[in-house]
């Protein structure tokens, strides 16, 4: 079954400093990968996600994420982060056709304004 | 508000009580999933739904838990003899054949005391 690890708990900027939150994941087959933010006292939003295609994806808020195959890594950077973007941000993995999307334990981003 | 709703927010109970909680999909998905949170871990896969079909179940679904999505739409999710170490966050997610992109719910917080 895929695994997903995140390597920082607590990463803590200030603002105006990049962010890169790593990624990576362990399952041999094709995944779909993903990001998802939780402001504080709201529900899990989608930033982004990889199903196929150009391997460098978009989100929103000025997020993207890279996934390359060989590391199996899909790590999620933004230039220049804000005090809102203060939040816990989780990646998740799901294999081709699975519907078990296994989630890493998420890492806690503060930024200080 | 036209988001996956859960209700209640909050369950306090008692060790030994049964408790259900209720999930309300997006009207058009026909995917439900349930996930279980403990704090400083991301989401656990429970269970998950197509239509009204439970096609997969974890590990982590003991025999005093049971869900059930009787007509397709919402679904609700049964612990039986609760103990102490069921608290955690119960969210539920959805989503449409051929998107695998989640949508949670803000989630059920339940206590066992």
């Amino acid at each position: 079954a895929q695994s997903v690890s995140q390597h920082n708990h607590h990463v803590i900027l200030s603002e105006a400093a990049s962010l890169e939150l790593g990624c990576n994941y362990s399952y041999g087959g094709t995944v779909n990968l993903f990001w998802y933010v939780q402001y504080p006292g709201q529900h899990l939003q989608l930033l982004l996600k990889y199903f196929s295609g150009d391997p460098l994806v978009k989100g929103i808020k000025g997020f993207e994420a890279e996934f390359i195959k060989s590391k199996f890594s899909f790590n999620l950077r933004k230039p220049s982060v804000q005090w809102s973007d203060t939040a816990e941000y989780f990646c998740a993995v799901n294999a081709y056709n699975n519907n078990d999307m296994r989630f890493g334990a998420g890492t806690r981003l503060t930024v200080k304004p | 508000d036209t988001g996956v709703s859960q209700d209640p927010r909050h369950k306090i109970t008692k060790r030994g009580q049964n408790v259900t909680f209720r999930c309300d999909p997006i009207s058009e998905h026909n995917r439900l999933y349930w996930y279980r949170q403990t704090l400083g871990q991301g989401p656990e896969f429970l269970t998950y739904f197509q239509n009204e079909a439970q096609l997969e179940k974890s590990r982590l679904l003991s025999d005093r838990f049971s869900a059930e999505r009787p007509k397709g739409s919402f679904s609700t999710l049964e612990i039986q003899r609760t103990e102490q170490g069921d608290s955690a966050m119960y969210l539920c997610a959805s989503s449409q054949v051929g998107n695998t992109e989640a949508f949670f719910g803000q989630g059920t917080r339940l206590t066992v005391v």
